[in-house]
């Protein structure tokens, strides 16, 4: 079985841009959240879909936005990038968000210049 | 206010010894509590789950323990290899509704040979 897909793998933009990274989930697996990861701050929980509804949401700011497709699939946008939003962005997705585990993608490396 | 705590911060050890890496939660109502693995440049593991009713869960070389009257959770490796050298992560998980996930800022282990 294919594990969770993140793309792209790495990724430079420049203040006030914006940037869509893309998540393919393990086949079967409707839940899928977002984290973004940094040395500063560790995992922090973006947001968090099931069945194409943000079931979840986290303390960040509203130039972080997600959605998710009927075939599961899901995307993460964020808008007016900062010099802060530099992180890996980690995808992960499972049965459930109950008792299933997590199985998450190698993440997207956004760096903001 | 919702928090996990991890401790040690590092550790390095020699290849061949064991070593317990601790976890303390204020989180409530819990649901479960997850330790993940993450290698450099790569996204977490899951290593265990644990509910409210489990008291120690092994996989392998790993062998987590909760006390749910303490707050308490503990992970412990035996007989390290170099293969150990990651991050450590704890995960509590708020009720099974909700699904929100409460991390520690991790442990980062070094094994030496």
């Amino acid at each position: 079985k294919a594990g969770v897909t993140q793309t792209p793998r790495y990724l430079i933009k420049t203040r006030g841009q914006q940037v869509t990274l893309s998540c393919s989930p393990i086949s079967g697996h409707r839940s899928v959240s977002w984290y973004q990861q940094t040395p500063g701050q560790g995992l922090q929980f973006l947001f968090e879909y099931f069945s194409e509804t943000q079931r979840n949401k986290g303390n960040f700011p509203g130039r972080f936005s997600g959605r998710q497709f009927s075939n599961s699939r899901s995307e993460m946008n964020v808008s007016t990038l900062e010099l802060g939003d530099s992180a890996l962005y980690l995808c992960a997705s499972s049965l459930w968000t109950g008792d299933s585990p997590l199985h998450f993608g190698n993440g997207t490396r956004l760096t903001v210049t | 206010k919702n928090q996990v705590e991890q401790s040690p911060q590092s550790l390095i050890i020699l290849e061949g010894k064991n070593c317990t890496l601790q976890c303390n939660y204020t989180v409530s109502p819990f649901s479960n509590l997850r330790w993940y693995k993450q290698d450099t440049g790569r996204g977490p593991v899951s290593l265990t789950i644990m509910t409210f009713s489990e008291n120690t869960k092994s996989n392998g070389r790993y062998t987590a323990t909760l006390d749910a009257d303490t707050k308490q959770s503990s992970l412990h490796i035996t007989a390290s290899q170099l293969s150990d050298s990651a991050s450590y992560i704890c995960v509590v998980i708020l009720s099974s509704n909700t699904g929100k996930l409460i991390f520690g800022q991790g442990t980062t282990l070094q094994v030496k040979p």
